[in-house]
Order: structure tokens, then C-alpha cells, then sequence
């Protein structure tokens, strides 16, 4: 089956710092992932379509210049959370597009101090 | 814009009980519907998903779910819910010519032993 994989599983950074996620599609190539954030107790929120060897697109009221993203392969999108700040803690997914589904990673729980 | 309702946020039942969790997308056109399930600690599975001919569409572990187009929902059901089914279930829905998929809220299914 589709294989989606992400590193760190768990981050804790002091504010001000930026922390990197990675998202890896790991049997098979992605031309277009996706991140979401996931609040407690809530659904997940599309932050932007990551598209490999372009700009990723964001969603209305995502900040790209704090999230940026990387999609420098077919099989790896990274999302860099610059500056993190306390707000910014959450559980960020992201998914690999195969078709017309999309294959989601374990997530990365982040949390700011 | 899409949208995705899900009528329950939090359901407990008690085994054996018969299970349907409630879906309503707002979309005009054609759309692919899925349900996902996460369950405690672990990352988002595709459940079933409806692109389209028969809207009765049958997946994983005994669940199902219809599409009824005229009434914009696509309900999940299981006739004999076990312990094992506690989890959060998401409904999502996109259109076949656009990349992004909407979650709804989930609902957060609570077996009782």
C-alpha cells in the first residue's frame, strides 16, 4: 500500500526558533502533497497544496512567509514553522496525493514553549 | 466554496448496536466523497471513498455508505458496531478536478464494552 511518513513524530522548541517537519512518500512518487493542521478536538485544516518543483499554494490566512514549504522531489515536501510562537502549537498532517486519494502520515505533534 | 457538515460530534453506543453517522457536503457539481478514521494514536485511514456508479459503497471492517445525491449526504453506516470502532470519523469531500480534499469536523465514535 501508499506509505506516507513524517519526521519528527514530536517537537518541543522554545519561541522564536523555527522547526522543520518532513514528509516523505515512501513507495511511491507524489507530484502534489498537502499539509494540514489539526487542532484539538477539531478537523483538519488545509494549509496549502505543496507541488514538487514549484511554489506551494496557500489557503486564505495561511502566512507563507511562517510556513514555508519545500517540495524539492517527488518523494519529500518539507514545511519549515519559522519563528514559532506558542499559537503555533499544533498537529500538522500531511498527506500524499496518489490518483485521486490522498495518503496521510502519522502527523507531528509541535509544541512551542 | 465546499463545505462538508457532520451532524454528531460525539456518539456513544454500546456494542453490537447498529451505527450511522451523519454526512452533508455542500457542492454543486461532481464531487468524490470519502470517509476517513483515525483511531486513538494513529494516523488517518481511508475507510471507503465514492467516485462514482453505485452510490451503496461498501469498505473496510463492515462499514458503508450511500450517496444520496439529491439530498447532498453520503452517511456512514455499520449494522453491528464493536469496541475496536472507537475512533474519530471524518467526512471529506473534492471535486475531481481539484486537488484539495474538505473535512468535515469529524465525529468522535465512543464503543461502550
Amino acid at each position: 500500500g501508499a506509505v506516507v511518513s513524517q519526521h519528527p513524530s514530536r517537537v518541543i522548541c522554545k519561541s522564536g526558533t523555527s522547526v522543520k517537519i518532513e514528509c516523505r512518500s515512501l513507495d511511491f512518487q507524489a507530484t502534489t502533497m498537502f499539509w494540514y493542521r489539526q487542532f484539538p478536538k477539531q478537523s483538519l485544516m488545509l494549509m496549502a497544496t505543496s507541488n514538487e518543483g514549484s511554489k506551494a499554494t496557500y489557503e486564505q490566512g495561511v502566512e507563507k512567509d511562517k510556513f514555508l514549504i519545500n517540495h524539492a522531489s517527488l518523494t519529500l515536501s518539507t514545511l519549515t514553522v519559522t519563528s514559532a510562537h506558542p499559537e503555533d502549537s499544533s498537529f500538522y498532517i500531511c498527506s500524499a496525493r496518489l490518483g485521486y486519494e490522498q495518503f496521510f502520515g502519522p502527523g507531528t505533534r509541535l509544541t512551542v514553549l | 466554496a465546499q463545505s462538508v457538515s457532520q451532524h454528531n460530534h460525539h456518539v456513544i453506543l454500546s456494542e453490537a448496536a447498529s451505527l450511522e453517522l451523519g454526512c452533508n457536503y455542500s457542492y454543486g457539481g461532481t464531487v468524490n466523497l470519502f470517509w476517513y478514521v483515525q483511531y486513538p494514536g494513529q494516523h488517518l485511514q481511508l475507510l471507503l471513498k465514492y467516485f462514482s456508479g453505485d452510490p451503496l459503497v461498501k469498505g473496510i471492517k463492515g462499514f458503508e455508505a450511500e450517496f444520496i445525491k439529491s439530498k447532498f449526504s453520503f452517511n456512514l453506516r455499520k449494522p453491528s458496531v464493536q469496541w475496536s470502532d472507537t475512533a474519530e470519523y471524518f467526512c471529506a469531500v473534492n471535486a475531481p478536478r481539484d486537488d484539495k480534499i474538505i473535512f468535515g469536523k469529524g465525529t468522535r465514535l465512543h464503543i461502550l464494552p
